[in-house]
């Protein structure tokens, strides 16, 4: 059964970081693309960035809301994917969720699996 | 960026009854190298993660009810639930995966009237 289980959440104030984690379980994590999205209270979703997987260079991209304070990595050998948020606004305020990208899609991303979410926000 | 729109915000269907959604994009996200719509379709129940139930505008995911449908192409794309269940109570995005940033629509909530 897949899985994935989101950690690292929490009260921060603006411009403080923090890391979140997404522990998988279930598939060969290595050969999937993987993806944050977030939403904010009661609103829509919002794509936050994604990391290919090493057949496709391990490279990211990311949402111009969080692009040069956000930064996904991975870690294969522990099937764990992160997002360091660094700079946090208040308008990051958000469940931030992972998610596994369709297999092989990895520069055309829809997601599959879902994580539950861990909710940051972000307040003085 | 490629922006979605949805429509209607909200609609209430009773039990048994046809609900329809529009979601339109800003761009064709069809891809002329395969003929292929880059749309997918997401559930999202109060409380549950988003779950993932069309990709190519029209291809139904793995397990997912024959009731749930979408059609289109270019950048107007419909989805349709054909006989509403109780559980089908939920609020329904469509996305875009033609180019980065992805994008979702607003969101439609579906409710039973």
């Amino acid at each position: 059964e897949v899985q994935l289980v989101e950690s690292g959440g929490g009260l921060v104030q603006p411009g403080r970081s923090l890391r979140l984690s997404c522990t998988t379980s279930g598939f060969t994590f290595g050969d999937y693309a993987m993806s944050w999205v977030r939403q904010a209270p009661g609103k829509g979703l919002e794509w936050v960035g994604f990391i290919r997987s090493k057949t496709y260079g391990g490279t990211t991209a990311y949402a111009a809301s969080v692009e040069g304070r956000f930064t996904i990595s991975r870690d294969d050998s522990k099937s764990i994917a992160y997002l360091q948020m660094n700079s946090l606004k208040t308008e990051d305020t958000a469940v931030y969720s992972c998610c596994r990208v369709y297999g092989g899609y990895d520069y055309h991303a829809f997601f599959d699996y879902w994580g539950q979410g861990t909710l940051v926000t972000v307040s003085s | 960026d490629i922006v979605m729109t949805q429509s209607p915000d909200s609609l209430a269907v009773s039990l048994g009854e046809r609900a329809t959604i529009n979601c339109k994009s800003s761009q064709s996200v069809l891809h002329s190298s395969n003929n292929k719509n880059y749309l997918a379709w997401y559930q999202q129940k109060p409380g549950q993660p988003p779950k993932l139930l069309i990709y190519w505008a029209s291809t139904r995911e793995s397990g997912v009810p024959d009731r749930f449908s979408g059609s289109g192409s270019g950048t107007d794309f419909t989805f349709t639930i054909t006989s509403l269940q109780a559980e089908d109570v939920a609020v329904y995005y469509c996305q875009q995966y033609y180019t980065t940033p992805f994008t979702f629509g607003p969101g439609t909530k579906v409710d039973i009237k």
